[in-house]
């Protein structure tokens, strides 16, 4: 197995475009995490996915923000107009259920200018 | 609601010397406590869980109940150590609720 997958591996656009971010998790991992990490707040989690379902999206910053899971080998983190406080790594990460060691992607560097 | 604190942002030591990454967290139910490790330019990884009592790369962390605390440990720090690591809890109990990070302790080893 590859790992997670996340695409692109870097994303520069301008304040006001839309941006989509992209990740393929473990074949046969329940669970589908989207966490942005910065150098102020740290890691924190925006939304998860249990079996395609989006559970708790409590953590999404606003709603330019959005996630979608059509199926269990992918999922999408849309920026809806972007800005530049939305410069920051963003990471998938994926599990199986009752195992909570994540397996991480590399990450997409977002930076929004 | 959980916190996981890592009062260290940078910590540097020199090769050889021991290393100790503190982390508390703020759980009122019984957590599970991990540490993540992410190499300069790399994924976050697994490093261990406090579940299974094991020691990988020389580390090992034990869990403090009464101080709520769940420090890494390694008695000889090697220069290939030096990288970012995160202390994580879960809650048990229902469901794979997200892990709750601390902001991290960038460890520098020096040689």
């Amino acid at each position: 197995d590859a790992g997670v997958i996340q695409s692109p591996r870097h994303e520069v656009t301008e304040m006001g475009q839309e941006v989509t971010l992209r990740c393929k998790p473990i074949s046969g991992h329940d669970y589908l995490f989207w966490y942005r990490q910065t150098m102020m707040r740290g890691l924190e989690l925006l939304i998860y996915f249990n079996n395609n379902v989006p559970i708790d999206d409590s953590g999404m910053p606003e709603d330019r923000f959005s996630a979608k899971m059509p199926n269990a080998s992918f999922s999408t983190l849309k920026i809806q107009p972007s800005e530049p406080r939305d410069s920051a790594v963003y990471f998938c990460a994926s599990s199986l259920p009752g195992h909570y060691g994540y397996t991480f992607g590399s990450g997409t560097r977002l930076t929004v200018v | 609601a959980q916190r996981v604190t890592q009062p260290e942002k940078l910590l540097s030591v020199f090769k050889g010397a021991p290393v100790e990454l503190k982390c508390n967290y703020s759980y009122s139910g019984s957590p599970e406590l991990f540490w993540y490790v992410q190499y300069s330019r790399q994924r976050l990884q697994l490093l261990l869980r406090h579940i299974s009592r094991e020691s990988i790369k020389g580390f090992t962390a034990d869990l403090n109940k009464g101080e709520t605390s769940f420090h890494l440990k390694k008695p000889f720090a090697q220069e290939e150590d030096s990288a970012m690591y995160y202390c994580a809890l879960h809650r048990t109990g229902g469901g794979a609720d997200g892990l709750t990070f601390g902001k991290g302790t960038h460890l520098i080893i020096q040689p």
